[in-house]
């Protein structure tokens, strides 16, 4: 079964300061890894995605990278803002094309602090 | 009204009550996801559709109830909760469960306490 972790469960970081969030995962075998953000009492928002042949994925501020051999990946948030504060969640889909499950981690709650 | 949406936003409910959960989708997908998200805990999927047939069905008690009409309306009935069924119920749809890249929409969720 596919465990997914993230550590820590909340960071409070100053405004401008990079944020470095990480995920990690038991079953190497993946199909993709998803970044998600949610806002308080919200639902989810997907930041990126990124393919098992991939390394990396960049949007703007945030850059997403994965290990799959060592079950890894960190999203990167640049010169963080009172915005970005939200939780942030990682899932990822198991490895069969027609699988559609996601697992996802606990989530890393983010407080920027202005 | 674009995305997906759910209602009501809260909701309140004792153990004997009788209650519903809406979702909609304004995305012309096929598939269509409950979820459940308690505190400090990873998601966990409850049931899945596809083509307004259901796919999956993770384990979940029988006091919850999906019906999915169309694929555009998913409902969950809810009847004799636990207090323990308190949570963010999330409703998502994607295109359909399987292909890549895809990725599922989700709604804002139907906060629920069980009194």
């Amino acid at each position: 079964k596919q465990e997914v972790t993230q550590i820590p469960a909340a960071l409070s970081v100053p405004e401008g300061e990079n944020l470095v969030l990480n995920c990690s995962f038991t079953d190497s075998a993946i199909y993709n890894l998803q970044w998600f953000r949610q806002d308080p009492g919200k639902g989810l928002t997907s930041l990126l995605l990124i393919q098992s042949s991939q390394r990396e994925q960049t949007s703007g501020r945030l850059n997403a990278s994965l290990d799959k051999s060592s079950g890894r990946s960190t999203l990167y948030i640049a010169a963080s803002q009172p915005g970005d504060s939200a939780t942030y969640l990682c899932a990822v889909r198991h490895p069969r094309s027609n699988d559609y499950k996601l697992s996802f981690g606990a989530g890393t709650t983010v407080t920027v602090r202005a | 009204e674009t995305g997906v949406t759910q209602t009501p936003r809260h909701l309140v409910m004792g153990m004997t009550n009788k209650k519903s959960l809406k979702c909609e989708q304004h995305l012309g997908h096929n598939a269509m996801y409950w979820y459940k998200q308690s505190a400090k805990k990873p998601l966990e999927l409850m049931f899945v559709y596809n083509f307004k047939e259901q796919t999956e069905n993770n384990s979940v008690p029988s006091r919850f109830s999906p019906e999915c009409p169309n694929s555009s309306h998913l409902f969950l009935h809810l009847h004799t909760l636990q207090p323990e069924d308190s949570a963010l119920y999330l409703c998502a749809s994607s295109q359909d469960v399987a292909g890549a890249p895809d990725t599922q929409y989700f709604g804002p969720g139907t906060r629920l306490t069980v009194l």
